[in-house]
């Protein structure tokens, strides 16, 4: 079974600063995808990223991006430019892209990152 | 266009009570996923359904059970409520089952057993 460890239960930064949260894997497959998800107090789970496993380059999304190390398994995220509204819980997620049995379509979360941005 | 829709929004029940949660996703998705979300945790899949037939099972107890509608929404039924089962109930709609498509959530229903 896959699993997803996120080891920064909180991180914080100033407003208009980087940071970076980090995000390992495990798995025994060859493809799949990775996602963050961000879920901010009104609980509303909202997708930041997604990344292919078979595409080495790694997925940018505006003020988002992800270093993918496909050998290492791991998946981390950068916010350039911190904005207050980037304040929320962060989850890092994997997916089979075909997975058989009851595991299909499932996404298995991380335990999240809180993210505090300081003004 | 509107989003994955839940209700209700929250709802209290005593322990040993039944629950009934509901679900509309997207128009044109065909796919729904349940997740449990306790407090301070990340969520843990619970069930898929696609086309009415379920696709997907997550390591939760039978008293947890689902179906879906013609119309492709759903319902995430609990019975014999325990304290453990308050949580926030997240619904995922996709166009497919497949792990190739997004899944987009709902607001979620935060169930609370006294």
């Amino acid at each position: 079974a896959q699993t997803v460890t996120q080891s920064q239960p909180e991180m914080s930064v100033q407003e208009a600063e980087t940071v970076t949260l980090s995000c390992t894997y495990d798995t025994s497959e060859s493809d799949y995808y990775l996602f963050w998800y961000k879920q901010p107090p009104s609980r509303q789970m909202i997708l930041v990223i997604r990344q292919e496993a078979y595409k080495q380059q790694n997925a940018t999304e505006n003020r988002f991006s992800v270093n993918f190390q496909k050998a290492a398994k791991s998946f981390s995220l950068k916010i350039s430019d911190s904005q207050l509204g980037d304040a929320a819980m962060y989850f890092c997620a994997y997916r089979s892209p075909n997975a058989g049995g009851t595991s299909y379509g499932k996404l298995t979360f991380g335990q999240g990152t809180i993210l505090t941005v300081h003004p | 266009d509107a989003g994955v829709t839940q209700s209700p929004t929250h709802l209290i029940k005593t322990r040993g009570q039944q629950v009934t949660l509901r679900c509309s996703p997207i128009s044109g998705h065909k796919s729904v996923s349940w997740y449990q979300q306790v407090l301070g945790q990340g969520p843990q899949f619970i069930f898929q359904y696609y086309e009415k037939e379920e696709r997907g099972r997550g390591n939760f107890p039978d008293r947890f059970s689902a179906r879906q509608f013609p119309n492709y929404s759903s319902e995430l039924n609990v019975n014999a409520l325990l304290l453990g089962d308050s949580a926030l109930y997240l619904c995922a709609s996709s166009l497919g089952p497949s792990g190739s498509y997004e899944q987009y959530f709902g607001p979620g229903t935060r169930l609370t057993v006294t």
